[in-house]
């Protein structure tokens, strides 16, 4: 089973500010790396597929890069409704798709 | 537009078997080309993948699940099901259902059900 590492576990950033996630992998999973947001009381909700592609709807500001074992989540400038948690999870090797532990996105 | 549902009961006890339904609106579970999973997550912890199933009937599971977990599916109704046997606290959990998107053999969730509470106690 692959191992998804997220870093940091909370990240404290102001609103405007640009934020980074990391993600690394335990072996290669190429390009087959998605991201999630989820905000409390809700259902994860699709961001980033194939390290780089922007799900439908996803605004421009969000951008995922990386291949191999390491992927970035770069949110470009922190909106008040992008404070949540962010999982990435591989789908190269399943099953099992597995998750990160996630990162909380907390307001500074 | 897509909708997934989630539907079942919210309190099992210990060593009986948890029932969900997912019901599908907007896409037809008998179209090839996707497949539609389960995934659940602990009070306060991360997600956890279960399982996923194709109009076919292929399924694959979790292998720390693989004993206890069935996952069917019924095109009549445009639904697919989750069983898990022998239930503890440990299933204690907000269970999604999902469809799953991709190609080749490369599938991620695009679209999640809003969840379905599930407590295991006596």
């Amino acid at each position: 089973e692959i191992v998804m590492t997220q870093s940091p576990a909370t990240l404290s950033v102001s609103p405007g500010e640009r934020a980074t996630l990391s993600c690394r992998a335990s072996q290669s999973v190429s390009n087959k790396l998605a991201w999630y947001q989820q905000k409390p009381g809700q259902a994860p909700r699709l961001l980033i597929y194939g390290a780089s592609t922007r799900a439908t709807g996803i605004p421009a500001r969000f951008s995922g890069s990386g291949s191999g074992t390491e992927f970035t989540l770069t949110i470009s400038s922190l909106q008040a409704e992008d404070f949540a948690v962010y999982y990435c999870q591989q789908y190269n090797n399943w099953p099992p798709n597995t998750f990160g532990q996630g990162t909380k996105l907390e307001i500074k | 537009q897509l909708h997934l549902q989630e539907s079942g009961p919210g309190l099992v006890k210990p060593s009986e078997t948890l029932s969900l339904t997912c019901t599908v609106s907007g896409d037809s579970v008998g179209r090839s080309g996707y497949y539609w999973g389960w995934i659940r997550q602990p009070p306060g912890k991360g997600l956890e993948w279960i399982g996923g199933i194709y109009y076919s009937g292929n399924t694959y599971y979790n292998p720390s699940l693989k004993s206890r977990v069935t996952i069917s599916v019924d095109t009549s109704k445009n639904q697919f099901s989750l069983n898990l046997s022998s239930v503890t606290a440990a299933d204690t959990a907000v269970y999604y259902c999902a469809r799953l998107v991709g190609v080749s053999f490369f599938y991620y969730m695009d679209v999640w059900g809003r969840g379905t509470t599930v407590t295991v106690s006596s």
